[in-house]
């Protein structure tokens, strides 16, 4: 089994819909992260949590909002889409107590299109 | 801030050629520096990572990387290209256990028969 799923894999919408995109790991891990990943871009930070009660925004995180339901999951949501959040997102895990904290470890991505 | 630059956008190798991807990454310190791989439809995998030591790593699926402090790169290198190696490689800096990791862009690598 895969240690971090994303749900639901592919996803169609419309503009001002409310999307929740969900990542869950068995990996133990703290620390959790999403990204967006657009062509020529690279990936960008989105938000960023730490433990359960430690929730921090990255670099895009305007129009997104996130939940930390426990340690093993990490929701983010678009709570009015828009078609320029168009992109596939990504969830990633990381483990400071391994002593190689920046080290991260991805889902298989999420694809969501909004039209 | 620290920062990432991948040159190449696109990249097509013969099967059986070497292949070479540059990065150059910009940091203040002492740098933790990855190359990830994510082949179509699939996420990112770590084919390897430097955080100090040898400046040589050797990765998965026979790739290896060079850290050259005086360039401020951290190069992937493979001897000879299979078919399967066709995919999307991202360096990425990583600033030492604060969690900010930053990626490049990504070259997209075509291999051809």
């Amino acid at each position: 089994d895969a240690d971090v799923t994303q749900t639901p894999r592919n996803r169609i919408t419309k503009t001002g819909k409310r999307i929740m995109l969900e990542c869950s790991q068995t990996k133990g891990h703290d620390r959790m992260y999403w990204y967006r990943q657009d062509p020529g871009l690279g990936l960008r930070l989105i938000y960023y949590s730490f433990d359960v009660k430690d929730i921090n925004k990255g670099e895009i995180s305007d129009g997104y909002s996130v939940s930390r339901q426990a340690q093993a999951k990490f929701s983010l949501s678009l709570e009015s889409a828009i078609p320029n959040q168009t992109a596939l997102y990504f969830c990633a895990t990381s483990d400071p107590s391994s002593g190689r904290a920046d080290e991260q470890f991805f889902g298989p991505g999420t694809r969501l299109t909004v039209l | 801030a620290q920062s990432v630059t991948q040159p190449d956008i696109h990249i097509t190798v013969s099967e059986g050629a070497s292949l070479e991807l540059r990065c150059n990454y910009s940091y203040g310190a002492t740098p933790y520096l990855f190359w990830y791989v994510q082949s179509p439809g699939q996420g990112l995998q770590l084919l390897l990572k430097y955080f100090s030591g040898d400046t040589l790593v050797q990765g998965i699926k026979g790739f290896e990387a060079e850290f050259k402090r005086s360039q401020s790169s951290f190069n992937l290198r493979k001897p000879s290209v299979h078919w399967s190696d066709a995919a999307e490689y991202f360096c990425a800096v990583g600033d030492g256990g604060y969690q900010k990791v930053t990626f490049g862009t990504g070259t997209k690598l075509q291999v051809i028969p």
